[in-house]
């Protein structure tokens, strides 16, 4: 079956500071994997997809099939991305949103 | 273009009322869901459409139906509302040929009391 983990539940750095959520996933074919965002009183939204290999608002992703995970980082946190950040996978080809998401990171970026 | 628009934002209803969960999209997009999200969990996926007339279960459909009667609209109904359907529901749309890029509306909280 297909899972999304994301271990962290809350997670807090300071501005300036780097960040990682981390997300993992366990499914016996080829996925794709994304992150969403949703930052306070707005929609959730995409924030990147692997397959795109991009740097979206300074953070990236790298997915790494050998310890199935997909961590997303970035070097130095803002105050402005602190939000809900869910990993999401899909079935690799697939055109279809029939995505699997975890249960989410509260990120905080203290001043 | 308003994007994907949900009706209504809160609802409380009584253990066995019905209600429909309205979603539109103005963005001409063929796909649409509907998932919902329980407290500390991750979306799971409901209902899905491809197009007009055709719709398909997703990971949870029990105590759910749903209608494609137009590309715009999709709503979600509730027959026999039960306490464990009580949670945020969120109706999504994408493009075809768009790999995983959804469009989310802003959500209906539902209670069932």
């Amino acid at each position: 079956a297909q899972r999304v983990t994301q271990p962290e539940k809350l997670l807090s750095v300071f501005k300036g500071a780097p960040v990682e959520l981390k997300c993992n996933y366990s499914y016996s074919g080829s996925p794709e994997l994304f992150w969403y965002v949703q930052y306070s009183r707005q929609r959730l939204q995409l924030l990147l997809r692997h397959i795109s290999r991009e740097s979206i608002k300074g953070f990236t992703a790298d997915l790494n099939k050998g310890e199935t995970s997909f961590h997303l980082k970035k070097p130095f946190a803002q105050e402005e991305d602190s939000a809900m950040y869910y990993c999401a996978l899909n079935y690799r080809g697939s055109t279809l949103g029939r995505l699997y998401f975890g249960r989410g990171t509260q990120l905080t970026v203290w001043p | 273009n308003a994007g994907v628009t949900q009706t209504p934002k809160f609802r409380i209803l009584k253990i066995g009322q019905s209600m429909t969960l309205q979603c539109a999209q103005d963005m001409n997009h063929n796909y649409m869901y509907w998932y919902r999200q329980d407290p500390g969990m991750g979306l799971k996926l409901i209902y899905y459409s491809v197009g007009a007339g055709i719709t398909d279960k997703g990971e949870v459909p029990n105590g759910y139906n749903v209608s494609r009667s137009t590309t715009e609209d999709f709503p979600l109904r509730l027959e026999l509302a039960a306490p464990s359907q009580t949670s945020v529901y969120f109706c999504a749309s994408s493009h075809q040929g768009s790999t995983g890029e959804l469009f989310f509306g802003e959500g209906s909280r539902l209670t069932v009391l």
